[in-house]
């Protein structure tokens, strides 16, 4: 149980191009969801936690009109990285949680989706 | 200073090793403690999952906590190839904090 997708698994784009990220849940309902970003040997830096039918939170620092994020079902998150340009190459990847404990927060995570913007 | 401070490695170990894994960490207030194993290119899988301070044991994966020096700790026993990953410490404080992760390597 609890298994998160990601699709597409690695994308290639112009710079400039936007670009959509998709993160489902397969066998359950996730009110919330988060989505990160990770460079290479560094950890995993949360950009915004998505709860369904409603804005997304934003961490300081990430520019909300460049990675809009739509969580339209209890299944279902997207990522679109708008206008992208090469310093926005990295590694995005969603999670999302489990039930409604938010204190312990257990995350299940997707497997990624690696953006190379040329 | 960063809240959750973790050894990058990398660390190479022989098989059947023990390897220890350790995190510090400067706030308090997180509550609870996990530990992720992520392979190359992939997402973080959920290894352990602690409150309390003291030992969680599963299989060959051991977490420690010790809340009153701030300190964490995964171990490995009988390491293998298969270990082969980064491991991640994360804590909540409302969101989760990773640590750097630590590169481990277990040589046949």
């Amino acid at each position: 149980g609890a298994v998160v997708s990601q699709h597409p698994s690695w994308v290639i784009c112009k710079s400039g191009t936007s670009v959509k990220i998709e993160c489902r849940s397969l066998d359950f309902q996730a009110t919330t969801m988060f989505w990160y970003r990770q460079f290479p040997k560094q950890s995993l830096m949360l950009m915004a936690t998505s709860n369904e039918g409603s804005k997304a939170t934003y961490e300081q620092g990430v520019e909300k009109d460049k990675f809009l994020i739509n969580h339209a079902s209890l299944t279902l998150s997207t990522l679109t990285v708008t206008s992208a340009h090469p310093e926005d190459s990295s590694f995005y990847i969603c999670s999302a949680r489990v039930g409604v404990e938010v204190r312990s927060d257990t995350q299940y995570f997707g497997p990624g989706t690696r953006l190379t913007v040329l | 200073q960063k809240e959750v401070e973790q050894d990058p490695g990398p660390l190479s170990v022989p098989e059947g090793a023990i390897v220890s894994l350790n995190c510090t960490y400067s706030n308090s207030a997180f509550q609870y403690f996990m530990w992720y194993r992520q392979y190359s290119r992939k997402g973080p899988e959920l290894l352990m999952y602690t409150y309390s301070s003291g030992n969680k044991e599963d299989g060959r994966f051991t977490a420690q906590v010790d809340k009153s020096s701030k300190y964490i700790s995964l171990f490995i026993r009988d390491s293998q190839p298969s270990d082969s990953a980064t491991y991640l410490c994360a804590m909540t404080r409302g969101k989760l904090i990773f640590g750097q992760g630590t590169e481990l390597s277990v040589k046949p």
